[in-house]
């Protein structure tokens, strides 16, 4: 238990449903993260949430959206996926952006069909 | 840019055996550095991080880490693997400070174990 939770552990879905990930830090971080984990490829960081301010990768397409309503909670928003985003997606916390290492929640497996 | 190499994509040793998984950096600055595991279907879990100080870091699960800054190197060493440390094994490099925001991962190393 690393005090990352997310949910759902799994999740299937096809190309038009929308869904949403979620993630919760119970250790008082400032910052939070979202990491795509493909097959064969390095750990992509997708969005970074510090102290509700949001940084992105401009190669995230627009079909995810996240949401970070306060420091201990972040979304990501799923619609109109395609099937290569099938992957892990994981979540991670820090206590700040720089000067410290981060913890990451067990992940959601996606599946696009 | 900082980037993380880990040359090895896969590793095989015996049980018992000495492991080391090897780690190469490029970091402008004075880097942080960490190793982490994931385990099939879960997170990655820090082993151990190296900020400053002492060049060699104990981690859990009995690893170290030496942090060489001539070889841009970071390996990971372990005396004795045991069965439970099949997983792969992911180097990474952190911002000192300013704008960078991110971990950097390398591409990762899979262990197996054999009996």
């Amino acid at each position: 238990e690393t005090g990352v939770t997310q949910t759902p552990r799994h999740l299937v879905m096809g190309m038009t449903n929308k869904k949403s990930l979620k993630c919760e830090q119970h250790l008082g971080h400032n910052a939070m993260y979202w990491y795509k984990q493909s097959a064969k490829k390095p750990l992509e960081l997708m969005f970074v949430y510090s102290l509700e301010e949001r940084v992105e990768n401009n190669s995230v397409p627009s079909r995810f959206s996240p949401e970070c309503p306060n420091s201990s909670h972040l979304f990501l928003h799923l619609h109109t996926l395609q099937p290569e985003d099938s992957a892990l997606y994981l979540c991670a916390s820090s206590q700040r952006t720089a000067n410290t290492e981060a913890f990451f929640g067990q992940g959601t497996r996606l599946t696009v069909v | 840019a900082q980037s993380v190499t880990q040359p090895d994509i896969h590793i095989t040793v015996s049980e018992g055996a000495s492991l080391e998984l090897r780690c190469n950096y490029s970091y402008g600055a004075t880097p942080y550095l960490f190793w982490y595991v994931q385990s099939p279907g879960q997170g990655l879990q820090l082993l151990l991080k190296y900020f400053s100080g002492d060049t060699l870091v104990q981690g859990i699960k009995g690893f170290e880490a030496e942090f060489k800054r001539s070889q841009s190197s970071f390996n990971l060493r372990k005396p004795s693997v045991h069965w439970s440390d099949a997983a792969e094994y992911f180097c990474a490099v952190g911002p000192f400070a300013g704008s960078a925001r991110q971990l950097t991962f390398g591409s990762g190393t899979q262990l197996t174990v054999l009996p």
